[in-house]
């Protein structure tokens, strides 16, 4: 089956510029989730989609953060304006459900690098 | 939300060797635990799972132990080979709601 692609790979912006990165997901998953990886960190749940419903965004800087999922389907997420601190690698990534010989995939990423 | 913590952050082994990962979770609701295996400039990867209804499973080198009442989970890769170099992520999860939260990483490094 296909993979959960990610767009761009990189970006590198200036601070206080805006970037969006966009995720298709695989097809017929149900839930995504963007994940924020800085380096040398685990993954760290920004927002997790439920069809084109958030189920939880309690870890999103809803001040400069902002995502959605048309359709249930591809999601974006922006950053607007863009800190420093926001340098780190964006991670998408679908699920059917979750359980015993089902699993989350992960996309390959986009790293942004906020100069 | 729940919140994965794991030990050590770095792990440094002899090829053929041990090596085991331990995590512990905060919310007694989670019951499902994957753990997930980061090459360099790769993607997460899925290499082990556990239900909350089972105390132990193995897959080959691999095994994964949880203890649901002092709410903390292990792996264990035996015999290590240079190639299990990698961040290994433990993670819990509500099979419910879906979610899905990740420790802070181990780097493990297995030395030839």
């Amino acid at each position: 089956e296909a993979g959960v692609a990610q767009s761009p790979r990189y970006k590198i912006i200036e601070k206080r510029q805006s970037v969006a990165f966009w995720c298709n997901p695989i097809s017929g998953h149900a839930t995504l989730y963007w994940y924020q990886q800085i380096l040398g960190q685990g993954p760290k749940l920004l927002i997790q989609f439920q069809n084109n419903g958030v189920v939880d965004d309690s870890q999103l800087p809803k001040d400069r953060f902002s995502a959605e999922r048309l359709k249930g389907v591809d999601s974006t997420l922006k950053i607007q304006p863009a800190k420093l601190e926001d340098s780190a690698v964006y991670l998408c990534a679908s699920s059917a459900y979750l359980g015993e010989n089902t699993e989350a995939f992960f996309g390959q990423g986009t790293r942004l690098t906020v100069v | 939300g729940e919140n994965v913590e794991q030990h050590p952050s770095t792990l440094s082994v002899q090829e053929g060797d041990s090596a085991v990962i331990k995590c512990t979770y905060s919310d007694s609701a989670s019951n499902y635990f994957p753990w997930y295996k980061q090459e360099l400039g790769k993607r997460p990867q899925l290499i082990i799972d556990i239900r909350s209804n089972v105390g132990e499973k193995k897959d080959q080198r691999i095994a994964v132990t949880l203890n649901k009442t002092a709410k903390h989970f292990s792996l264990h890769i035996t015999e290590t080979q240079p190639e299990d170099s990698a961040v290994y992520f433990c993670a819990a999860c509500q099979t419910g709601a879906n979610n899905l939260f990740f420790g802070t990483g181990t780097r493990l490094t297995v030395i030839p």
